[in-house]
């Protein structure tokens, strides 16, 4: 399966500050999901890169995919109290496998106030 | 429009038992899947449901069952409760194109 390793596993920033989460895996994918979790609740989706796809924009946040690499960070920009969170990662194959997401530890981000 | 419904949010149940949770996808999602959340292991893939059938399954045993009905509404089984059981209960679902899910926010389950 393709499941993701993010690093770190604990980042805490201030707010204002950018955060900086890395995400590796191993097979090929289709595309690649980043997902965000409050504290003891369900994971909301952010944004998803597909394969074909090196940037991508939305609101604050930026993710890149180095498929050469097998790579893909996630840039929050002017951190604010509210992200703080656990980010996840989730690459995705083809076929039916796509839909089989498996996701690593995630990154705690802590934004300080 | 509506969101990933799961019920119940929180249960106790008492080492031995079985229990049934339940999700309701998106309207026009026909693909269900679930996860176990614990502080230890982490997020782990339970199965993934398509238009009734199992499509994909993770690394569990055989205590641990679901099912989709005609509706994509879903419901998971866990039989002969253990204490290791206990966990955060997610369920997720997508449409045709797997172009991300949509988390319920869970059911609680406490085995004691």
């Amino acid at each position: 399966s393709q499941q993701g390793e993010e690093d770190p596993q604990a980042l805490s920033i201030q707010e204002g500050e950018n955060a900086t989460m890395n995400c590796s895996y191993k097979t090929s994918i289709n595309n690649l999901q980043w997902y965000r979790q409050n504290s003891g609740r369900g994971l909301v989706h952010l944004i998803l890169i597909r394969s074909n796809e090196r940037e991508k924009h939305s609101g604050r946040l930026r993710v890149t995919l180095d498929t050469s690499k097998k790579s893909s960070s996630l840039l929050i920009t002017a951190s604010r109290a509210a992200d703080t969170a656990s980010y996840f990662c989730a690459p995705a194959g083809y076929g039916g496998s796509n839909y089989k997401l498996t996701f690593g530890k995630g990154t705690l981000l802590t934004v300080n106030p | 429009k509506a969101g990933v419904t799961q019920t119940p949010r929180y249960l106790i149940k008492t080492r031995g038992q079985q229990v049934t949770l339940s999700c309701s996808p998106i309207s026009g999602h026909r693909s269900v899947s679930w996860y176990q959340q614990t502080p230890g292991q982490g997020l782990q893939f339970l199965f993934e449901y398509f238009s009734e059938t199992q499509r994909n399954k993770g690394n569990f045993p055989g205590r641990f069952s679901g099912r989709q009905f005609s509706n994509s509404r879903s419901e998971m089984n866990v039989s002969t409760l253990e204490l290791g059981d206990s966990a955060l209960y997610l369920c997720a679902s997508s449409g045709a194109t797997p172009d991300g899910y949509t988390f319920g926010s869970g059911t609680r389950l406490t085995v004691v």
